[in-house]
């Protein structure tokens, strides 16, 4: 079956720092990777995905590289913000069928002044 | 843009009773997905729909059950709510079935059953 196993956390930053949270996959076939962010209080929103190997998915100063050789979509961010505290979620999804994403645990972020 | 809207950001519910959670989207997208949230164990897949009056069970259907009448409502029933079903509740959607579709979420419903 499929997984995703990410960095649970919580992740303590402060302001400025590099930023970087694991993910590793398992899968059947060949998906694609997304992150998504769910701020305080609200749903998830897609902040990247890739959908091929070697692809990069880049946002709002995130970045994330699917690397088939070592299953991995680990998320960067050069210099974070406070703004960016929220849960960050590693999902895959294989296709073939609508069968939902598969999701990491999340990572709870916290960014101090 | 796409938007996913859910009929209640806070219920409160108590033991035994009938639930129904909303979902609403309006990009005429075909597949609908009911998802809960609980700390530790990220988003769990309950019941998807990938048309009208179509359904297929998720990971953990147990205790639930769905209605898709219209393609653009798809709805979570809780037959009978029990403590164990608190949690927050995420509807979502996407226009195709393959890997490259994104899957658009709405904002929410937090369960409590009393």
């Amino acid at each position: 079956g499929n997984s995703v196993t990410q960095m649970e956390g919580p992740v303590t930053l402060s302001e400025e720092a590099f930023l970087t949270i694991n993910c590793t996959y398992t899968a059947t076939g060949y998906p694609s990777l997304f992150w998504y962010v769910q701020y305080p209080g609200e749903g998830l929103q897609l902040l990247l995905k890739a959908t091929k190997a070697d692809d990069k998915g880049s946002n709002k100063g995130f970045e994330a590289t699917y690397r088939k050789e070592t299953t991995s979509f680990h998320l960067e961010k050069g210099s974070v913000q406070v703004s960016d505290s929220a849960v960050y979620f590693c999902a895959l999804w294989a296709g073939g069928g609508a069968d939902g994403l598969t999701f990491g645990k999340g990572t709870h972020l916290i960014i101090q002044p | 843009d796409v938007k996913v809207t859910q009929s209640s950001r806070y219920l409160v519910k108590r033991t035994g009773e009938k639930v129904f959670l909303e979902c609403v989207q309006d990009m005429d997208h075909e597949n609908m997905f009911w998802y809960r949230q609980d700390p530790g164990l990220g988003l769990r897949l309950i019941y998807f729909s990938y048309d009208v009056k179509m359904k297929e069970k998720g990971d953990i259907p147990e205790g639930y059950s769905v209605s898709r009448e219209k393609k653009e409502r798809f709805s979570l029933i809780l037959e009978s709510a029990s403590t164990n079903q608190t949690s927050m509740y995420l509807c979502a959607s996407t226009q195709g079935r393959g890997r490259t579709d994104t899957q658009y979420f709405g904002p929410g419903t937090r369960l409590t059953v009393l």
